[in-house]
């Protein structure tokens, strides 16, 4: 199956600094990456959606200034949590989906990045 | 505004048991259904159903989409306690290949 690989697992900060987690795809060409939050106990919420080469389009509610994310290669797209405030402390889980036969159409998922921030 | 809402948000069995999960969908431009398996970190691809009626299987799981009735139920037979875990529908949107997920359903199988 398509392996998405996601780094680091888990990151403790400080208020103030910035944070970049990276997501891989390891057998497949992604030509589309999706972030998303998790909050304990709730569903995957959407916040970006990068395609390789172009500027992401966020979704409603999420600061693209403060959620910076960069695809600029078909396996490879970064979320850099710029200023980290203990509210930005979540789950995050980065996905891949491509145009080959495995990955069209389906989104597979990274192991998430716990981001604690203090 | 567009939703997914999955049924019930948790159930405890016991091994052995047969369990049905439901998911039902209100979605503008609706492509497909997918249905992830949510362990402890990431969600882990299940199936994706297109077509009406045509039931989806992979050893003791199973799921068929009603497009009709905008609902998917994914059932899993003979449970066993790794089948404990979160699981999530999602629908797909017909472009961008974005997904809106359900809350998710959680499952312990109890030995």
């Amino acid at each position: 199956g398509a392996v998405v690989s996601q780094h680091p697992s888990w990151v403790i900060c400080k208020s103030g600094t910035s944070v970049k987690i990276e997501c891989r795809s390891l057998d497949f060409q992604a030509t589309t990456m999706f972030w998303y939050r998790q909050f304990p106990k709730q569903s995957l919420m959407l916040m970006a959606t990068s395609n390789e080469g172009s500027k992401a389009t966020y979704e409603q509610g999420v600061e693209k200034d403060k959620f910076l994310i960069n695809h600029a290669s078909l396996t490879l797209s970064t979320l850099t949590v710029t200023s980290a405030h203990p509210e930005d402390s979540s789950f995050y889980i980065c996905s891949a989906s491509g145009t080959d036969k495995l990955a069209k159409n389906i989104q597979y998922f990274g192991a998430g990045t716990r981001l604690s921030v203090l | 505004e567009d939703k997914v809402v999955q049924s019930p948000l948790s159930l405890v069995v016991h091994e052995g048991d047969t369990v049905t999960l439901n998911c039902s969908y209100e979605v503008t431009n609706f492509r497909s259904l997918l249905w992830y398996k949510q362990e402890k970190k990431a969600p882990t691809f299940l199936f994706m159903l297109t077509s009406s009626g045509i039931e989806k299987k992979s050893g003791r799981l199973s799921s068929i989409l009603d497009k009709k009735e905008l609902f998917s139920i994914l059932n899993i037979t003979a449970t066993q306690t790794g089948d404990s875990a979160i699981y999530l529908c999602a629908a797909l949107y017909n472009q961008g290949g974005k997904l809106i997920f359900g809350q998710g359903t959680e499952l312990s199988v109890k030995p």
